[in-house]
């Protein structure tokens, strides 16, 4: 399997700053026949189940922020928050879908300072 | 827009099955090229990919489940189905379940998941 090792576990932002959360594959989740990253980013929030924010690495889903941004290729990935607001506290999540089976990273608390 | 909805028991036994289905309303489960899946998560852990459908009734599973897990489709009722046997307390958590896209890719709807217990 795919281990997905995100950082940090936590962080706490303030408002209207940027937030970064780092995720690593242990191994290319870059696909060569389409140069397609298969990594997708999810934002949880307390009693709800996942919402999709990011797929193909740095594509926004429909109805995202634009705030929301991702990047990286390969093993190194990158969910970029460009303005926290409030309704941004979460845990975001990770996930490669490269090989069978999908796995996600532990996940990431983001929390207001 | 297509939204999922699982429902079964709250509560088994150890060693016992647990079953668990996903309705899908608001669209046709054999439309385009999307592909069903459940998921669960622990209380207060992250995410673990139990397995997937195609319309066509081809299966994927995680080698880590895959000896107790079996995925059917039932496309005239629009409903997937999971049955996870011999269960521990470990198999307690928040099954969810949800559609992917483009043939092995995102998530991209989920249900809003049903708490299951194991528990005698």
């Amino acid at each position: 399997d795919i281990v997905m090792t995100q950082s940090p576990d936590s962080l706490a932002v303030s408002l209207g700053e940027g937030a970064t959360i780092n995720c690593k594959s242990s191994q290319s989740v870059l696909f060569s026949s389409n140069s397609k990253n298969y990594l997708a980013w999810y934002q949880q929030k307390p009693g709800q189940p996942p919402n999709l924010l990011i797929y193909w690495a740095s594509t926004r889903e429909s109805g995202v922020p634009d705030r929301f941004s991702g990047s990286g290729s390969g093993t190194d990935f990158t969910l970029t928050i460009s303005s926290l607001q409030p309704e941004d506290v979460a845990v975001y999540y990770c996930q490669q879908y490269y090989s069978t089976p999908p796995t996600f990273g532990q996940g990431t608390k983001l929390e207001i300072k | 827009q297509v939204q999922l909805q699982e429902s079964g028991p709250g509560l088994v036994k150890p060693s016992q099955t647990l079953s668990l289905t996903c309705t899908v309303s608001g669209g046709s489960i054999s439309s385009g090229s999307n592909y069903w899946s459940w998921i669960r998560q622990p209380a207060g852990k992250g995410l673990e990919w139990i397995g997937r459908i195609y319309t066509s009734g081809n299966t994927n599973y995680n080698p880590s489940l895959k000896s107790r897990v079996t995925i059917s489709i039932d496309t005239s009722k629009n409903q997937f189905s999971l049955k996870l046997t011999s269960v521990t307390a470990a198999d307690t958590a928040v099954y969810y379940c949800a559609r992917g896209r483009d043939q092995v890719a995102q998530l991209d709807q989920w249900g809003q998941g049903t708490l299951v217990a194991v528990s005698s």
